[in-house]
């Protein structure tokens, strides 16, 4: 069972186009995290989101935390080719010997000029 | 700075034979994960270390599938025998519990082929 669902799985997009992409779940978290992972490579973090309601921007990608920390989204505005790749959202599960992330099976992203 | 290390890059292997992969954490970080990737499954966390001690083995698919840290700067992940149905992508990835949030920096990870 997959504790956070993104959708959708899979997006083809023109140049330009704004889109938003989700992550789901039943569970709270004390954090969650957007990576984008680049073909061959491996995930590089985003953003970080702590609180309910939050919202961070950087640059044309902004990302909301919902308000019960349970979801969140990530929404581009004028996609461009370099934003194509695998998005994946992860939660934190924390203990106090250390934090475990639950990833997300991610959104493949593609944008053609 | 480098970051997370990883060797192989790739792997190549027939069915039966141990493998080992190797991960190199950033210098400071004390927190280490093994992950590996499939399309069909994601990213799935394998184990986890703590200041060189294993947390959550939990992920580990089974007895053929072990891990070490005997210190900060260096881990293995050892496959014996290795089956056809391991390959994937494996990737280390490591934190430090000053960072915000416990973001984790990853490695380009090994891609084993196991035929």
């Amino acid at each position: 069972t997959q504790l956070l669902e993104q959708s959708p799985q899979f997006l083809s997009i023109q140049e330009g186009e704004n889109l938003t992409v989700y992550c789901n779940s039943s569970s709270v978290f004390s954090s969650l995290q957007w990576y984008r992972q680049e073909p061959g490579e491996g995930p590089v973090l985003l953003v970080t989101v702590v609180t309910g309601g939050e919202v961070k921007k950087l640059k044309r990608l902004t990302f909301q935390f919902g308000d019960a920390r349970k979801d969140s989204s990530l929404h581009i505005t004028a996609a461009q080719p370099g934003d194509t790749g695998l998005y994946l959202c992860a939660g934190a599960r924390g203990s106090n010997s250390g934090y475990a992330l639950n990833f997300g099976k991610g959104t493949s992203l593609l944008v053609t000029p | 700075d480098a970051g997370v290390i990883q060797s192989p890059r790739h792997e190549v292997t027939e069915m039966g034979q141990e493998v080992t992969l190797r991960c190199k954490p950033i210098s400071g970080h004390n927190s280490l994960f093994w992950y590996r990737q499939t399309m069909m499954r994601g990213l799935e966390l394998l184990i986890y270390f703590n200041n060189n001690v294993p947390i959550d083995d939990s992920g580990m698919p089974e007895d053929r599938f072990s891990a070490k840290m005997p210190n900060a700067s260096f881990s293995t992940l050892k496959i014996q025998p290795s089956e056809p149905r391991d390959s994937a992508v494996y990737f280390c990835a490591s934190s430090f519990p000053g960072l915000a949030a416990y973001e984790q920096y990853f490695g380009p990870g090994t891609r084993l082929t196991v035929t």
